[in-house]
C-alpha cells in the first residue's frame, strides 16, 4: 500500500520566482492538505482540498495556491518567492472531509530560496 | 483559536532512561481530537497516536505511553527505556474536527527535540 509521496524532493529558487510542488496522496484517501515548516518550528497549515476544492485555508496570502485533480492528486503553487517561503512543504492526506481521520504526510518538499 | 504549547524544545537522555514530552493544549471546542507524531531526520512525519476528548484512558504501545489529562489540558507522551532509534522531533497536535465545514486541519505545537545517547 503506497503512503503519501511528494516531488520534488527539493529545490532551489531565487526571489520572485515561482514554484509548483506535488503530492500524491495514500491509496484511497481523498483529501488533501498542506503544510509549511521552517526550521525549527512545527508545521503550520496551509490549506486543505476536497472533491477539487480549498475547502479550509490557514493564515498565508494569495501567492500561495493550490489544485486537486479527479485522482485526488494535488499541486501547491507559490508565486513571487520571498526568502521567507524557504521551508519543509508537507502534505498530508485523510479520508473524508471534515470528519476527524488521522492525517498521513508525505516526506516533504525541502524549499530553498536564494 | 486553538493552540499547542510543548514547553521542552530539546531533552537529551542516555539509552534506557525515560523520557516524558509534555503537551499542553487550549480549544474552546469540547469535542477534538490529539495526536503525536514523530519526525525523524528524514523529514517526514510518522503517526503515532490518536485520541478522541471523550477517552481519558491511557494509552500503551509497547515502550510508548500517553497520559491524556482533560482537567489540565495535557497529554503528555513517555518513552520508557529509551534507545538510539527513538532520537528525533516529537509533536503534539490538535484537531477540532467535528464541524464539517471546519475540515480536519491540524494545529501543531512547537516541537521537542530528544536526543538518545548511546
Amino acid at each position: 500500500d503506497a503512503g503519501v509521496t511528494q516531488s520534488p524532493t527539493h529545490l532551489i529558487k531565487t526571489r520572485g520566482q515561482q514554484v509548483t510542488l506535488r503530492c500524491s496522496p495514500k491509496s484511497g484517501h481523498d483529501t488533501v492538505s498542506w503544510y509549511q515548516q521552517a526550521l525549527g518550528q512545527g508545521p503550520q497549515f496551509i490549506f486543505q482540498y476536497y472533491e477539487e476544492e480549498e475547502r479550509q485555508r490557514g493564515n498565508f496570502p494569495d501567492r500561495f495556491s493550490g489544485h486537486q485533480f479527479p485522482n485526488y492528486s494535488s499541486e501547491l503553487n507559490v508565486n513571487a518567492l520571498l526568502l521567507g517561503d524557504s521551508a519543509l512543504y508537507l502534505c498530508a492526506s485523510s479520508l473524508e472531509w471534515g470528519t476527524p481521520e488521522t492525517q498521513y504526510f508525505g516526506p516533504g518538499t525541502r524549499l530553498l530560496v536564494l | 483559536a486553538q493552540k499547542v504549547t510543548q514547553a521542552q524544545t530539546e531533552i537529551s537522555v542516555v539509552e534506557k532512561e525515560d523520557v516524558t514530552l509534555d503537551c499542553v493544549y487550549e480549544t474552546r471546542d469540547t469535542t477534538y481530537y490529539l495526536f503525536w507524531y514523530k519526525q525523524p531526520p528524514s523529514g517526514e512525519l510518522v503517526f503515532l497516536i490518536r485520541r478522541n476528548s471523550f477517552d481519558e484512558q491511557n494509552e500503551i504501545s509497547g515502550r510508548y505511553s500517553w497520559n491524556f489529562q482533560k482537567s489540565t489540558s495535557s497529554f503528555n507522551f513517555t518513552i520508557t527505556a529509551s534507545q538510539v532509534v527513538d532520537s528525533a522531533v516529537y509533536f503534539c497536535a490538535l484537531s477540532e474536527a467535528m464541524i464539517k465545514a471546519a475540515g480536519n486541519k491540524l494545529t501543531f505545537g512547537g516541537g521537542t527535540r530528544v536526543l538518545v545517547k548511546p
